[in-house]
Formats: structure tokens, sequence, C-alpha cells
């Protein structure tokens, strides 16, 4: 079973400039979860869809960063525009929620992630 | 303070050694948590839970104390392909789908 796709894996920019990722989770996974990994950190949560509704962007830098998974499957996520802060790594994660009350212990699957180095 | 504070480390230990690491939260009303595993350069990948009565997988011992607020990973008889950074996860409540992580462990055993 393929895994959680992500492209491009590696994106080098300029500062100011746009920059999108692109993540296919886990074919049959209804939730999907963006994180950022600063160099030496955990991965830290951005934003958080379940199907096509995103219920926890709270951590979303609303300003430059924007997301969006239409038809509940693929998302994409953007910067614009990009800042030198923002180099890090940025993961896609999807698991299947089939019950809130239920399901405590559902894993997340990462996917390998696409390294972002503004300049 | 952060909500998941791990010893960053680096540990080195020889092989066959046995090694643990801690980790705190400080959110009491975290409802599951976990053990994941990030080799370098590759994405985080789930080890193991960590239920309230203890569990081990293997030359893996997880605890968890709720009291304490505390999550320990043990590793008995470590292998040169344990070498990796171990991140100490909890699930908040908040929505109970948030993972929260602690900035990892980082572990190299030596020949």
């Amino acid at each position: 079973e393929a895994g959680v796709v992500q492209s491009p894996r590696y994106k080098i920019i300029e500062k100011k400039q746009p920059v999108a990722f692109w993540c296919n989770p886990i074919s049959g996974h209804n939730t999907l979860y963006w994180y950022r990994q600063n160099l030496g950190q955990g991965p830290e949560l951005l934003i958080r869809y379940e199907n096509e509704e995103a219920v926890d962007d709270s951590q979303l830098p609303k300003d430059r960063f924007s997301a969006e998974r239409l038809k509940g499957v693929d998302s994409t996520l953007k910067i614009q525009p990009a800042e030198l802060g923002d180099s890090a790594v940025y993961l896609c994660a999807s698991s299947l929620v089939e019950d809130r009350v239920q399901v405590v212990y559902n894993e997340q699957f990462f996917g390998p992630g696409t390294r972002l180095t503004v300049l | 303070r952060k909500e998941v504070e791990q010893d960053p480390g680096p540990f080195n230990v020889p092989e066959g050694a046995t090694v643990a690491f801690n980790c705190t939260y400080s959110n009491s009303a975290s409802q599951s948590f976990f053990w994941y595993r990030q080799d370098c350069r590759k994405e985080p990948k789930l080890l193991m839970s960590v239920y309230s009565s203890g569990n081990e997988d293997g030359r893996f011992t997880a605890q968890l104390n709720r009291a304490s607020q505390y999550i320990s990973l043990l590793i008995r008889d470590s292998k040169l392909s344990d070498s990796a950074t171990y991140l100490c996860v909890v699930k908040t409540p908040q929505g109970a789908q948030k993972l929260v992580f602690g900035q990892g462990t980082r572990l190299t055993i030596n020949p």
C-alpha cells in the first residue's frame, strides 16, 4: 500500500517568493495534517482537515499561509510571500478517524516531507 | 513552559547497553501518549503507544505516570540500528486528534 506522498521533496526559493507544497494522503484516510518541523525540534501542527473541512488551523500563520483540501483527498499548502524564518521541513500526515470518542490511539502516518530553504 | 519536554541529548551509548529517555507533559488532561522514532532526514514513524499500565514491545518498554505527568522509554540490549531521534508525543484533549511533539532525544549507538 502506498504511503503518504509529498512533492516536491526539496525547494529552494528567495524570500518574498511564493511556494506551494502538495500532499496525497493514504487512500481512504479522512484526516490530513500539515506540520512544520524546524531543525532540532519536533513537528508542530499547522492545520488539520477532516475530509475537506479545516477543523484546527489555530497554528497556521494566516497572513501568509493558506491551505486547501479540495474533495477531501489531496491537499496543498501555500506560503506567499515566503520569509527567511519559513525554512523548515513541511510534513504531511494522514489518519483514519472513524469515531471521535473511540479512536484515541489511531496512528498518524507521515509523508517524507518537503525541505524548504528560503534564501 | 513547553507542552512536552524532553532532554535533547545527544545520548551516545555502546552497543548492548540499556538506555532510558524521559519526557514530561504539562496538560494533565492529555488523553494518549506515544513514542515516535525519526531517522536522520526521514519522517517520524510510530514506535509504540504508551498505555497506563505500561507496555513492552521486544526490547522496548514504555511507562506512563499520570500523577507525575511523566513518560519514559527504555531500550534494552541496544543495537546500532536503534540510532535515531526519539520523539515523545502527547495527544491533547482538544479535538482529541492534535499531536504535540517534544523536541526529540537524539540517540547514537556506538559499536
